[in-house]
């Protein structure tokens, strides 16, 4: 089955810089890659989604871009506030966002003020 | 709020009790989720539905565990004799087939005395 692996496991930032966060997947034939944001004591969000037809996908301060030739994915956000602090988890589905995901750990990024 | 509902947030039993969650979905999404989400981990997949119809189930399901639904709109996920290990979130999520993405609801924490 799939596997989907998050590093670090940690990631902290000061206040107007950028953050990257990368996962990685095992299974080749996955095709839709979601990022969801979860803050404490709080239902997942999902922030943006890609979909293996697509190389890169942005929504104002954040993007997604996907290289499935190394099969991983990484989510950008730009312009760091600290309301940008929480976990944030990658998934992967080989059957469209219709289907299970596969979640990372998950990675608690700080923004510093 | 038309978003998932689930009910009720939290729930303290005692072991070899049973206990049984209940989740409403966004009204026109016909796929329903289940997930588990312990501590530092990120929601590990146990079952899908469409419309009324199981379609998966994880291997994570034991025999103890079922969920319905019935009438293909709210379900419910049953725990029977539950056991320390049980203890988690319990999240439900919904989707419009053929479009996505997954919503996911507060969840259900679940504490086994």
């Amino acid at each position: 089955g799939e596997n989907v692996e998050q590093h670090p496991s940690t990631l902290s930032v000061q206040e107007g810089d950028s953050a990257v966060i990368k996962c990685t997947y095992s299974d080749s034939a996955s095709n839709y890659f979601p990022w969801y944001k979860q803050e404490l004591g709080k239902r997942p969000q999902l922030i943006i989604d890609i979909r293996s037809n697509v190389g890169e996908k942005k929504d104002q301060r954040i993007a997604v871009t996907l290289n499935k030739t190394a099969k991983h994915f990484s989510l950008h956000i730009t312009e760091t506030q600290p309301e940008d602090s929480a976990v944030y988890f990658c998934a992967a589905s080989d059957t469209g966002a219709n289907s299970k995901l596969t979640f990372g750990k998950g990675i608690t990024l700080s923004v510093r003020p | 709020d038309t978003g998932v509902s689930q009910n009720p947030r939290h729930k303290i039993t005692k072991r070899g009790q049973n206990v049984t969650f209940r989740c409403d979905p966004i009204s026109e999404h016909n796929r329903l989720y289940w997930y588990r989400q312990t501590l530092g981990q990120g929601p590990e997949f146990l079952t899908y539905f469409q419309n009324e119809a199981q379609l998966e189930k994880s291997r994570l399901l034991s025999d103890r565990f079922s969920a319905e639904r019935p009438k293909g709109s709210f379900s419910t996920l049953e725990i029977q004799r539950t056991e320390q290990g049980d203890s988690a979130m319990y999240l439900c999520a919904s989707s419009l087939g053929g479009v996505g993405p997954q919503h996911f609801g507060d969840g259900t924490r679940l504490s086994i005395l």
